[in-house]
Parts: structure tokens; C-alpha cells; sequence
């Protein structure tokens, strides 16, 4: 059972390139989450689904998108990457059915956009 | 305002030491509660969920106070490994909104010798 796992868990992009950020979870869970850190800023939400083919925007998804077409699974991309892109992205998926929700995090993918 | 508020701190305290960590929330609807704690460099992983009776576990004990809208977390007899940045998040969501998870900013402990 290795939980949330993320790939790749480093990458250094130039502006204007693009990447998928992979996650995926082997607990079966319904709700999936694409979080940025950035010093000083806490975690933000960029984009989440709460299933299978669902994805809705958080509370910074400029500049990304997401799709979610198995359970297990969720990417993220970034179509034309900017410096300002440049954060630790952390993956979280959290079960519908088990109050009180708590989120499981992957280990993070640190990206810098130059 | 943010849904979640807390004092980033930092805490510098010697081992051994009692330590307190106070957040508040915004929105009387939340739901559930909880700490994390997020070592550097590191993913935020659950340390404890807060129920509105208070719970402990170990040497953690935390609590809520619903009237308020007040989150605490206890931290008695202090290890060098707790030092850590603690996360005060609060679940708000219902519907297809259920999971989500809103964090604050969290409070930085450094635990000296």
C-alpha cells in the first residue's frame, strides 16, 4: 500500500515548456486535490475532483489543467509554464465516506520554471 | 479574511517545555478539524483530527471551541523531534464540496536542546 505517490519528484523547465505533474493513490479514494506551496503562503489549492471524469477549480488554477479519467489517477499540466509557476506541488486524495475527511498527501513534486 | 488564522510563530522553546498553538476559523459551518504537521522539505501529514469534546493523544492534546471559533493544540514535555511547522485545517464543505480541506499558514517550532 504506498498511499499517494508523485512523479517526477523533481523538474527544472524552461518558460514556455510544458509538463504533467502525475498522481496516484491506491486507497480507492473518491476525492483528489493539486495544491501549491510557496514560502510564506501556505498551501493553495489549484484544482480538485471529487470522482472519476469531475475536476473543479480551487483557489488558484490560472495557468493549469487537470483531468481525472481513472479513479486512481490525477495529473496536472501546465501548458505554457511561467516563473511564477515555480512551487513545491503537493497531491492529496481524501475518502467521501470516512468523517472526518482528512487528506493524504504525496511527497511533493519541486518544480522550477527558469 | 482568511478561512483559517494562526500565529506563524516562530516558537523557539527548550525540550521539555509545554507549548501552545491557537487558530481561529471564519466560518461557523466547519465541519471537522484537524492538525497537521509538516516537517521541511516535507508533505503535511495528519497529526491529530479535533473533536468538540477535545482529545489527546500522547503527549498532544487539542481542542475546539465551536462558540469561539477556536482551535488549540497542546504540546507537553517538548522532543527536539517536534520541531516542525503545525498546520490548523478546517473542513467547511458539504455536498461536492465535502472533502475539502482549508489550511492556514501554519505556525513554525523549533524544539532546542
Amino acid at each position: 500500500n504506498a498511499g499517494v505517490t508523485q512523479t517526477p519528484k523533481f523538474r527544472v523547465l524552461k518558460t514556455g515548456q510544458s509538463m504533467t505533474l502525475l498522481c496516484a493513490q491506491d486507497m480507492n479514494h473518491e476525492y483528489m486535490y493539486w495544491y501549491r506551496q510557496d514560502p510564506g503562503m501556505g498551501l493553495r489549492l489549484i484544482h480538485y475532483s471529487v470522482g472519476e471524469g469531475t475536476t473543479a477549480k480551487g483557489e488558484v488554477p490560472d495557468g493549469y489543467n487537470v483531468s481525472r479519467l481513472k479513479k486512481q489517477n490525477f495529473l496536472l499540466g501546465l501548458e505554457s509554464a511561467a516563473p511564477s509557476q515555480t512551487s513545491v506541488y503537493f497531491c492529496a486524495s481524501s475518502s467521501d465516506r470516512l468523517y472526518p475527511y482528512e487528506q493524504y498527501f504525496g511527497p511533493g513534486t519541486r518544480l522550477t520554471v527558469t | 479574511r482568511k478561512e483559517v488564522e494562526q500565529d506563524p510563530g516562530p516558537f523557539n522553546v527548550p525540550e521539555g517545555a509545554t507549548v501552545a498553538f491557537n487558530c481561529t476559523y471564519s466560518n461557523s459551518a466547519s465541519q471537522s478539524f484537524f492538525w497537521y504537521r509538516q516537517d521541511c522539505r516535507k508533505e503535511p501529514k495528519l497529526l491529530m483530527s479535533v473533536y468538540s469534546s477535545g482529545n489527546e493523544d500522547g503527549r498532544f492534546t487539542a481542542q475546539l471551541n465551536r462558540a469561539s471559533q477556536y482551535i488549540s493544540l497542546l504540546i507537553r514535555d517538548s522532543k527536539l523531534s517536534d520541531s516542525a511547522t503545525y498546520l490548523c485545517v478546517v473542513n467547511i464543505g458539504r455536498g461536492s464540496t465535502l472533502g475539502r480541506l482549508y489550511f492556514g499558514r501554519g505556525t513554525q517550532l523549533t524544539v532546542w536542546p
